[in-house]
C-alpha cells in the first residue's frame, strides 16, 4: 500500500517559472490538502479538497492553484514562482475532513532562485 | 480564534522522560493529536486522544488532557535517540480541518 505519494522530492525553479507538484493517494480518501512548512512557522494550509470536483482555499492560497478531477490526485500548481515560495510542501489525505488520522507524503523541497 | 501553541525546543538526556506541552483554544475539538516528524520525512500520527478522556497510555507514550485549561501533554518515557524528531500538537475544531502547532524539536543529549 503506497499511501500518499508526492513527486518530485526536490525541485529548483527560477523566478517566474511555473510547475506542478504531484500528489496521489491510493486509500480512497475523500479529504486531501496541501501544506507548506517553513522554519519557525509550522505547517500552513494552502488549499484543500473535500472530494472530487470540490476545492477551497486555506490560509496561504495566493500564488497557488489546485484541482481535484479524481479522488486519487490533487496536484498543486505554482503559477509564477517567487523566492517567497521556497519551502517544503506536504500533501496529506484523510478519510474525511477532520478525521482522526491524516496521512502525509514525504514532501517536496522547492527552491526558487 | 483557532490557535495551537507549543514551545519550539526541548533537550532531554537519553533515558530520562520527555514532556512536550501544548495549549489549544477551541474547546469544540473532538480529537487532539500528536504527530511526529523525523528528519526529511512527512508527519506521522503518533497518538491521539478523544476529548472525553483525561489520559491515554500507549507503551512509552502517555497523553494527558486538561480540558478546563485546554492543555495537552505528551510524555515519552525512557527517551531514546530514535525519539529525536519534531513533535506537532494538533486539534480539529468542529471537525472542519486540522490545526497544527508550530512543532517542538526534541533533542536527545547523550
Amino acid at each position: 500500500n503506497a499511501g500518499v505519494t508526492q513527486t518530485p522530492k526536490f525541485q529548483v525553479l527560477k523566478t517566474g517559472q511555473s510547475m506542478t507538484l504531484q500528489c496521489a493517494q491510493d486509500m480512497n480518501h475523500e479529504y486531501m490538502s496541501w501544506y507548506r512548512q517553513d522554519p519557525g512557522m509550522g505547517l500552513r494550509l494552502i488549499h484543500y479538497s473535500v472530494g472530487a470536483g470540490i476545492t477551497d482555499q486555506g490560509e496561504v492560497p495566493n500564488g497557488y492553484n489546485v484541482s481535484r478531477s479524481t479522488t486519487e490526485d490533487f496536484p498543486l500548481r505554482l503559477l509564477s514562482a517567487a523566492p517567497s515560495q521556497t519551502s517544503v510542501y506536504f500533501c496529506a489525505s484523510s478519510r474525511t475532513r477532520g478525521n482522526t488520522e491524516a496521512f502525509f507524503g514525504q514532501g517536496t523541497r522547492l527552491t526558487v532562485v | 480564534g483557532e490557535d495551537v501553541e507549543q514551545s519550539l525546543f526541548l533537550s532531554v538526556r537519553e533515558g530520562d522522560s520527555s514532556v512536550i506541552n501544548c495549549t489549544y483554544t477551541d474547546s469544540s475539538s473532538t480529537y487532539l493529536y500528536w504527530y511526529k516528524q523525523e528528519p526529511g520525512a512527512g508527519l506521522q500520527l503518533l497518538t491521539y486522544i478523544f476529548s472525553n478522556m483525561d489520559m491515554k497510555q500507549d507503551q512509552r507514550l502517555t497523553v494527558l488532557l486538561n480540558k478546563k485549561d485546554k492543555h495537552l501533554s505528551l510524555r515519552i518515557a525512557d527517551t531514546q535517540t530514535g525519539d529525536s524528531a519534531i513533535y506537532f500538537c494538533a486539534e480539529t475544531p468542529l471537525r472542519r480541518k486540522i490545526i497544527f502547532g508550530k512543532g517542538t524539536r526534541l533533542h536527545i543529549l547523550p
